[in-house]
């Protein structure tokens, strides 16, 4: 099966600008959770995605959006681009699923490196 | 206190060691936990996950757990070189607010020296 694919790999952005990044599952994921990754803070969660409705969401500011389409892939956007953006983007896949025992295991992409300038 | 911590880093082992990285997580209701391996610049890439107490293992990887103590292990024997990474610890509670969601440590910072 082929991985969990993101484009683009790289961006460079000014501040007040706006970004589209986009992610695809491995076949048959229904799944697909986003996280931002910077040296200061780490990994951390920003919304997750399930048949095209937004799940679960991580305290990020309402720049931050996403999207899921019927064939599972997903999108998420930022608006007003500030300084402290740059980062890793990753999005994750699992099965999925209505239930809720925690036992997803999440495969992730290779990432979007933003810049913000 | 964070909700999941490992031991502070960075962690070097002479090649053929056991590297050892520890975790705590203070959801005590955590159900599913994983192990990644992230190269520099790279993603995060799987390595085990563990979801009941005791060891399991794959390989020269083994993930213990003690629900009881809030903590979980990764053991790697015969430490190669290409081991060197950081090394996430991540946890999953149970329930709606936690869909989709895994809750990483910092990362422990592992390196094999020959």
């Amino acid at each position: 099966k082929a991985g969990v694919t993101q484009t683009p790999r790289y961006l460079i952005k000014t501040r007040g600008q706006q970004v589209t990044l986009s992610c695809s599952p491995i076949s048959g994921h229904r799944s697909v959770s986003w996280y931002q990754q910077t040296p200061g803070q780490g990994l951390q969660f920003l919304f997750e995605y399930f048949s095209e409705t937004q799940r679960n969401k991580g305290n990020f500011p309402g720049r931050f959006s996403g999207r899921q389409f019927s064939n599972s892939r997903s999108e998420m956007n930022v608006s007003t681009l500030e300084l402290g953006d740059s980062a890793l983007y990753l999005c994750a896949s699992s099965p999925g699923g209505t239930s809720s025992s925690g036992l997803e295991t999440q495969y992730f992409g290779p990432g979007t490196r933003l810049l913000v300038l | 206190q964070k909700e999941v911590e490992q031991n502070s880093g960075p962690l070097s082992v002479p090649e053929g060691a056991i590297a050892s990285l520890n975790c705590t997580y203070s959801d005590r209701g955590s159900q599913s936990f994983f192990w990644y391996r992230q190269y520099s610049g790279k993603s995060p890439e799987l390595i085990m996950f563990i979801y009941s107490n005791g060891d399991k293992e794959d390989g020269r990887f083994t993930a213990q757990l003690n629900k009881a103590s809030q903590y979980v292990s990764l053991l790697i024997r015969d430490s190669q070189p290409s081991d060197s990474a950081t090394y996430l610890c991540a946890v999953r509670s149970p329930g709606g607010t936690s869909y989709g969601k895994l809750t990483f440590g910092q990362g422990t910072i592992l390196t094999v020296h020959p």
